[in-house]
């Protein structure tokens, strides 16, 4: 159950678009759709911004989107806001059936 | 509104018990699995432990395999994560979270559990 690999840090200036990658393996992102992503502010809980690789929850705005190309899943962000800064993490269901998160990606807004 | 609530943790020394409960409110608790999550100080996300709703599936993280297990009462709307032989590496804010689709929507305040002798 080793994590999925994440960038340690992002930054982009507002108005700009980073994407955030999540590599895994075949047992993992690769081998399966439930990929998700999850945004954390200090002291908060996660919250749950992309389901199935691609699928936007209610509320969340549609500057969040979501991909996979084989064993990497990307979260992009459009037009960044100031209020996008934050802990990233990525998750996946695996062929153990169990879960695995990537370790993190602080994003930084300029 | 949909809700859940965590209680239980503390302080507890190596090798001690814990017992955490998580309450759901504003939905059909038999409709879903739920997970347990957690967060050490300053570290990322861990997934812990996943029960679907009939309990005919249950799973565990290597790391917590054996000590750690987990229930749900169904006629509480409550799911529980007792957790025994507790190491310092066990110190964490335990999530409670709601599964949906294989990802996990709702989350919990989460309650922090410290192992220190």
């Amino acid at each position: 159950q080793s994590a999925l690999t994440q960038p340690a840090s992002v930054s982009g200036s507002p108005g700009q678009s980073i994407t955030i990658s999540c590599t895994g393996t075949n047992n993992d992102v690769g081998g399966y759709n439930h990929v998700s992503w999850y945004q954390q502010n200090p002291g908060k809980a996660p919250k749950l911004m992309i389901y199935e690789v691609s699928n936007r929850p209610s509320g969340v705005s549609n500057r969040f989107s979501g991909s996979k190309s084989g064993n990497t899943a990307s979260l992009t962000i459009s037009g960044l806001q100031a209020e996008d800064e934050a802990d990233y993490y990525c998750n996946s269901y695996t062929t153990s059936s169990t879960w695995v998160f990537g370790g993190g990606t602080k994003l930084t807004v300029l | 509104e949909v809700q859940l609530v965590e209680s239980g943790g503390g302080l507890v020394q190596p090798g001690g018990s814990l017992r955490l409960s998580c309450a759901a409110y504003g939905f059909t608790f038999t409709s879903y699995s739920m997970n347990w999550v957690r967060q050490a100080p300053g570290k990322g996300l861990e997934w812990v432990s996943y029960i679907n709703s009939a309990v005919s599936a249950i799973y565990y993280a290597d790391s917590v395999k054996g000590r750690f297990t987990i229930s749900r009462d169904n006629a509480k709307s409550s799911l529980y994560l007792q957790m025994n032989s507790l190491r310092d590496e066990d110190t964490a804010v335990y999530y409670c979270v709601r599964d949906y689709e294989y990802a996990c929507d709702i989350w919990g305040q989460g309650t922090m559990v410290t192992v220190s002798s």
